[in-house]
């Protein structure tokens, strides 16, 4: 079963804009991580958060995390059309395997 | 490059047949997970290994696959009579365990066509 539910499930914006992803999640967990996955490639690690840290940035990127909602954001700021892809949230689930969200498709128009 | 490598990159069969795919992690990585991922979906966990040991296989996991990673290093997966169903990218992963979770690094994938 999947955990995390990343909104929008597609988001078109202009090269040089700000792109936010959403991820809910269901259960409690020690963190959550952020991977990129381009067409037909396999998935990057981008940046992980602890369950007891509320932001983090890396970049151009900006992850926020708010436990009592159970919610986590990804900003990329000046937006690149390298970074059109798929944005997945992972968390934390038993025996520290990971689940994952369906993912938010990202796509930078020049 | 010291990266995943998955082999093959596709793989075309048809219904019924035998398929294996092999997985190199990184070096000193001591877990391997295997995933699948359909379109439009995130990864879906099938098993990992913690060094030679299978220590978790999702209950969706069917009996017709299996799993080994024999010395610790290299795994292999292996599909028996393919289903329509089983078409699909075939993820792995690796990671260095150190209690919490820690970034998984992906391999390409082996991307399965039944026929």
């Amino acid at each position: 079963s999947q955990q995390g539910e990343e909104d929008p499930q597609a988001l078109s914006i202009q090269e040089g804009e700000n792109a936010t992803m959403n991820c809910s999640y269901k259960t409690s967990i020690n963190n959550l991580q952020w991977y990129r996955q381009n067409s037909g490639r396999g998935l990057v690690h981008l940046i992980l958060i602890r369950s007891n840290e509320r932001e983090k940035h890396s970049g151009r990127l900006r992850v926020t995390l708010d436990t009592s909602k159970k919610s986590s954001s990804l900003l990329i700021t000046a937006s690149r059309a390298a970074d059109t892809a798929s944005y997945f949230c992972a968390t934390d689930g038993s025996n520290y395997q990971l689940i994952w969200g369906a993912g938010t498709k990202l796509i930078i128009k020049p | 490059d010291t990266g995943v490598s998955q082999n093959p990159r596709h793989k075309i069969t048809k219904r019924g047949q035998n398929v294996t795919f092999r997985c190199d992690p990184i070096s000193e990585h001591n877990r391997l997970y295997w995933y699948r991922q359909t379109l439009g979906q995130g990864p879906e966990f099938l098993t990992y290994f913690q060094n030679e040991a299978q220590l978790e296989k999702s209950r969706l996991l069917s009996d017709r696959f299996s799993a080994e990673r024999p010395k610790g290093s290299f795994s292999t997966l292996e599909i028996q009579r393919t289903e329509q169903g089983d078409s699909a990218m075939y993820l792995c992963a690796s990671s260095f365990h150190l209690g919490l979770n820690q970034p998984q690094h992906f391999g390409d994938g082996t991307r399965l066509s039944i026929l």
